[in-house]
C-alpha cells in the first residue's frame, strides 16, 4: 500500500517557538493531503485540507494564521504551528487521499507528530 | 447536521467475537471505512464497503447497509493485540471523511 512518513514524530518546544511537521507521499503523489489533531481519548479533527499548489481550506474555528501549511509538491505538505502555547500541545497526522476511478478515495496516514509546549 | 454514532468502549474476551456497530447521517454517501487505531499511533485502513453487504478480510468482516445508515465491524478470534480504538468514517458527498468518534476495545484475557 501506499506510505506516507511524517517528520519529526516527536517533539517538545517551548512556548512561543514554532514548530514545522513535514508529512511526505512516498510512492505516490498525492493531490490532496489533510491534516488532523487528536486529544488524547478524542477521534481525529480535520484542521485542513491542502491541495498541491493552492492555499489550504482550514475549518471553522482553526486559525490559519496560527498553523501555516505549505503544499508545495505532490508529495511533500507542511504544517508550522507558529507562537506554539501550551494548548497546541497534541498529536498531529497527516494524511494523503489517493484518487482512483469510481470516486474511491482512501486515505493513507502518516505515523503522527507528538507535539508537547512547555 | 453530520453525525456517526459508535459506541464509546466494549470489552470482550481473547478468542471471542466482538460487532462493533456504526450508523451515520450524512450529506450523501460514497463509501465507509473502518480503521484500527493503537494509542499514540495513526489510524490503519481495515476495510472499505460501498455497496450492501458484507466484506470479509481474515478474522475482520465489514457490512454495510445503507438504506438503514448502518454498519458493523465484527472482529472473530479476538487477539490481546487488537486492543485498539475502532474508528467509522464516512466519505460524504464532496469526497470529504466524516469520523465517528471511535470505539475504544478492550480484550481480556
Amino acid at each position: 500500500g501506499a506510505v506516507v512518513s511524517q517528520h519529526p514524530s516527536r517533539v517538545i518546544c517551548k512556548s512561543g517557538t514554532s514548530v514545522k511537521i513535514e508529512c511526505r507521499s512516498l510512492d505516490f503523489q498525492a493531490t490532496t493531503m489533510f491534516w488532523y489533531r487528536q486529544f488524547p481519548k478524542q477521534s481525529l479533527m480535520l484542521m485542513a485540507t491542502s491541495n498541491e499548489g493552492s492555499k489550504a481550506t482550514y475549518e471553522q474555528g482553526v486559525e490559519k494564521d496560527k498553523f501555516l501549511i505549505n503544499h508545495a509538491s505532490l508529495t511533500l505538505s507542511t504544517l508550522t504551528v507558529t507562537s506554539a502555547h501550551p494548548e497546541d500541545s497534541s498529536f498531529y497526522i497527516c494524511s494523503a487521499r489517493v484518487e482512483a476511478s469510481g470516486g474511491y478515495n482512501e486515505q493513507f496516514f502518516g505515523p503522527g507528530t507528538r507535539l508537547t509546549v512547555l | 447536521g453530520q453525525n456517526i454514532d459508535q459506541p464509546t468502549e466494549m470489552t470482550a474476551t481473547e478468542g471471542a467475537i466482538v460487532q462493533i456497530n456504526c450508523t451515520y447521517q450524512t450529506s450523501g454517501f460514497n463509501g465507509l471505512f473502518w480503521y484500527q487505531q493503537h494509542a499514540g499511533e495513526a489510524p490503519t485502513f481495515l476495510s472499505y464497503n460501498v455497496l450492501d453487504g458484507l466484506e470479509e478480510k481474515g478474522r475482520f468482516s465489514s457490512f454495510l447497509s445503507r438504506s438503514k445508515g448502518y454498519s458493523y465491524l465484527l472482529l472473530k478470534e479476538l487477539q490481546m493485540k487488537d486492543s485498539a480504538s475502532y474508528l467509522c468514517a464516512v466519505l460524504d458527498s464532496n469526497y470529504q471523511l466524516i469520523w465517528g468518534a471511535g470505539t475504544k476495545l478492550i480484550i481480556k484475557p
